[in-house]
C-alpha cells in the first residue's frame, strides 16, 4: 500500500501562509492525493485533492511535484480556526479505500 | 441540516454488553462508511457499502455488524464489547466511491467507552 508521511507539527502565526508537507514516493500513476483535516472534537473535513496538477479552492492551495512523490497543501493565510490535524491520503483506484497517516497538527499562534 | 449525523454522541456501557450506532446521511449519496479512531488518534476505515451492498471490510472482527437498511443509513451493530472497542466512531459517505476523487463527508462522530 502506497503511504505517505507528514511531519508531526508545525507552527504557523495568523494571518500568514503555511505549507504542509507531504512525501508519497510510492504512489501508483492513478493515485489522487486528497488532504483532509480534522478540527478538535470534530471528524474529518474535506479540504481538496488533485492528481497532477497544482489545484485552488476557495479554502487551500494543492501544489503537486512534477514527479508526483511529494505534495504541498498551501493555506494562504492562516487563522485561529485553521488549527487542526491535516491529513494527506493517497486514494486508491477502484476502491478508494483512504489509509489515513499520523497527519500534521498545525498550530496557529495569534 | 447536517449533512451525515449519527446517534448518540456518546456512549459508555459494560464490558460483555451489545450496543448500536446509527448514522444518516441527507446528501443522496450511494456509499457510507464506518471508520475507527483509536486512542492514538489513527483513522481506519471499517466497513463500506454502496448501494446497500459491503464493498470493503477492513478484517473487522465478527462482532462488529453494519446494516444498510437503505441507501441513506449505515448503521453499525457491537456484540460482546471489550475494553479495545473504546474508541471514537466515524460515519461517513460520499457520492460513488468508484468515481475518481469522490470525497467524502464525515459525521460528528460517536465516542464509545467501554469499561
Amino acid at each position: 500500500d502506497a503511504k505517505t508521511t507528514q511531519p508531526n507539527s508545525m507552527e504557523s502565526n495568523e494571518e500568514e501562509p503555511v505549507h504542509l508537507p507531504c512525501n508519497h514516493s510510492t504512489i501508483s500513476g492513478t493515485d489522487y492525493i486528497h488532504w483532509y483535516r480534522q478540527l478538535p472534537s470534530q471528524g474529518p473535513e474535506y479540504v481538496i485533492h488533485g492528481l497532477t496538477s497544482n489545484v485552488n479552492n476557495r479554502m487551500a492551495s494543492l501544489a503537486i511535484a512534477e514527479d508526483r512523490k511529494s505534495s504541498t497543501l498551501i493555506l494562504h493565510r492562516a487563522t485561529l480556526r485553521d488549527a487542526a490535524v491535516y491529513y494527506c491520503i493517497l486514494g486508491y483506484s477502484g476502491t478508494y479505500k483512504y489509509i489515513f497517516g499520523t497527519g500534521t497538527r498545525l498550530k496557529v499562534l495569534a | 441540516d447536517t449533512a451525515v449525523s449519527q446517534t448518540p454522541k456518546y456512549l459508555v456501557t459494560q464490558m460483555g454488553n451489545d450496543k448500536s450506532i446509527k448514522c444518516e446521511q441527507n446528501l443522496g449519496h450511494d456509499t457510507m462508511y464506518w471508520y475507527k479512531q483509536d486512542s492514538k488518534k489513527f483513522l481506519k476505515i471499517m466497513f463500506s457499502y454502496n448501494n446497500k451492498e459491503l464493498i470493503i471490510n477492513e478484517t473487522v472482527p465478527n462482532r462488529f455488524s453494519p446494516k444498510s437498511p437503505d441507501k441513506a443509513h449505515l448503521n453499525l451493530h457491537i456484540n460482546s464489547l471489550e475494553l479495545g472497542d473504546s474508541a471514537v466512531y466515524f460515519c461517513a459517505s460520499s457520492h460513488d466511491f468508484q468515481r475518481e476523487g469522490d470525497e467524502q463527508f464525515f459525521g460528528p462522530g460517536t465516542r464509545l467507552t467501554v469499561l
